[in-house]
């Protein structure tokens, strides 16, 4: 299958710092990655979609100042979690598609754990 | 009511038992299927893939869909402790790209006790 590394795999910040995530597809082009959320117990929830080259498409509820979402090359994504809180704290996870009528399968990463303190 | 509602468990099995998991739908649009395994900490894993009605089987698991009862199972036939694991079902509308937007059911923790 083909594979999704995700970066870092754990981070702890402080309340009110900004947290990078990276998301790369590693053996194929992904021209569509998504970003999820999990809280413990509790399922994936889709905070965005984003398409290489244009802006991400956000769930509601999940505020675009606050998760900024780049797709610039068919390879890699970034979630950045600006003045992060601790109620960000969660499992964040991407997953990445090739795209086209017979791609329909997402690929996760392996999932970053944020804690902010 | 949720798109996708799936009995979180626990549930735990003996060795070698068959393990039934289900999931139930409203979206009749759903034409996409997924199970996932997923072990504690880590990304979620695609165990089996299904278009539309039908059953689909890879060793010892078998995936089935129900359109009409907008019900889907995955079995899993000579559990080991290894498949300890949460298993989550999802599902999509589309082809690729944007429209690849899965909707995942709360998943349900498996332990199988050796």
């Amino acid at each position: 299958g083909a594979v999704v590394s995700q970066h870092p795999s754990w981070v702890i910040c402080k309340s009110g710092t900004s947290v990078k995530i990276e998301c790369r597809s590693l053996d194929f082009q992904a021209t569509t990655m998504f970003w999820y959320r999990q809280f413990p117990k509790q399922s994936l929830m889709l905070m965005a979609t984003s398409n290489e080259g244009s802006k991400a498409t956000y769930e509601q509820g999940v505020e675009k100042d606050k998760f900024l979402i780049n797709h610039a090359s068919l390879t890699l994504s970034t979630l950045t979690v600006t003045s992060a809180h601790p109620e960000d704290s969660s499992f964040y996870i991407c997953s990445a598609s090739r795209g086209g009528r017979k791609n329909t399968e997402a690929f996760f990463g392996q999932g970053t754990r944020l804690t902010v303190v | 009511q949720k798109e996708v509602e799936q009995d979180p468990g626990p549930l735990s099995v003996p060795e070698g038992a068959i393990v039934s998991l289900n999931c139930t739908y409203s979206n009749s649009a759903f034409q996409y299927f997924m199970w996932y395994r997923q072990y504690s900490r880590k990304g979620p894993e695609l165990l089996m893939y299904t278009y539309s009605s039908g059953n689909k089987e890879d060793g010892r698991f078998t995936a089935q869909v129900d359109k009409s009862s907008k019900y889907i199972s995955l079995f899993i036939r000579d559990s080991q402790p290894s498949d300890s694991a949460t298993y989550l079902c999802a599902m999509g509308r589309g082809y690729g790209g944007a429209t690849n937007k899965l909707i995942f059911g709360t998943g349900t923790l498996l332990a199988v006790q050796p």
